[in-house]
């Protein structure tokens, strides 16, 4: 059973930095992308980050590049988002995202439950 | 960056209606387009990829079509667990991008 585990939300003031981290299991976590995607409360879904199998294909939405930075382990199966620079419109809950393939040229095909981050003073 | 714009933004329909939504891309992204289904406090659910192939274990109402900037979402007849909120996206590019979703209710 694939199983995707998030960790590393809370309370940061702005300007601060966080570390998500995303454990994963139940599959051979270095044969597919992975993702982080978002959504603040009461609003929809945003895609944060993606990187391929080895990491050799890394994307951004416009509104994270150059704040946040997506990494992954294979060895540990484990994917992380260094998030730096926090603004308020950054509260949401952020969900660790399973692809169906090894690049970005997959859609998503498993969500983790989320770990919620809220920015504020 | 490519935007996905859904329609209508909220639905009310019965259950047995034949409900379709569709979902416009401001680029062409060939056929890589994907629907989920997201129930309140849940996670995404994924339902069609590649604009018309049904996910595993996804019930045969649910059907997807279209290529290129226009597609299309239906359901044939809706179920009580069918009321949620529906999202479309793109994985042709990077930034890949999701459409503001769907609300589907109960009239």
């Amino acid at each position: 059973e694939v199983q995707l585990v998030e960790s590393g939300g809370g309370l940061v003031q702005p300007g601060r930095s966080l570390r998500l981290s995303c454990a994963a299991s139940g599959f051979t976590f270095d044969d597919y992308a992975m993702h982080w995607v978002r959504q603040a409360p009461g609003k929809g879904l945003e895609w944060v980050s993606g990187i391929s199998w080895n990491s050799g294909s890394i994307g951004y939405a416009d509104s994270v590049k150059g704040r946040f930075t997506i990494s992954r382990d294979n060895a540990k199966n484990s994917l992380y988002l260094q998030m730096n620079s926090l603004r308020a419109e950054d509260t949401a809950l952020y969900y660790c995202a399973k692809a169906k393939g090894s690049s970005g040229w997959y859609p998503i095909s498993y969500w983790g439950q989320g770990t919620l981050v809220t920015v504020s003073s | 960056a490519i935007q996905l714009t859904q329609s209508p933004s909220s639905l009310s329909a019965s259950v047995g209606d034949r409900v379709t939504i569709t979902c416009r891309a401001s680029q062409g992204i060939s056929s890589a387009l994907a629907w989920y289904q997201q129930k309140p406090g849940k996670a995404p659910k994924l339902l069609i990829y590649d604009a018309s192939s049904l996910e595993s274990g996804v019930p045969s109402r649910f059907s997807g079509s279209g290529s290129g900037t226009d597609f299309t979402l239906t359901i044939s007849s809706l179920q009580p667990e069918d009321f949620a909120t529906y999202y479309c996206q793109q994985f042709n590019s990077y930034p890949q991008t999701f459409g503001q979703g769907t609300r589907l209710e109960i009239k």
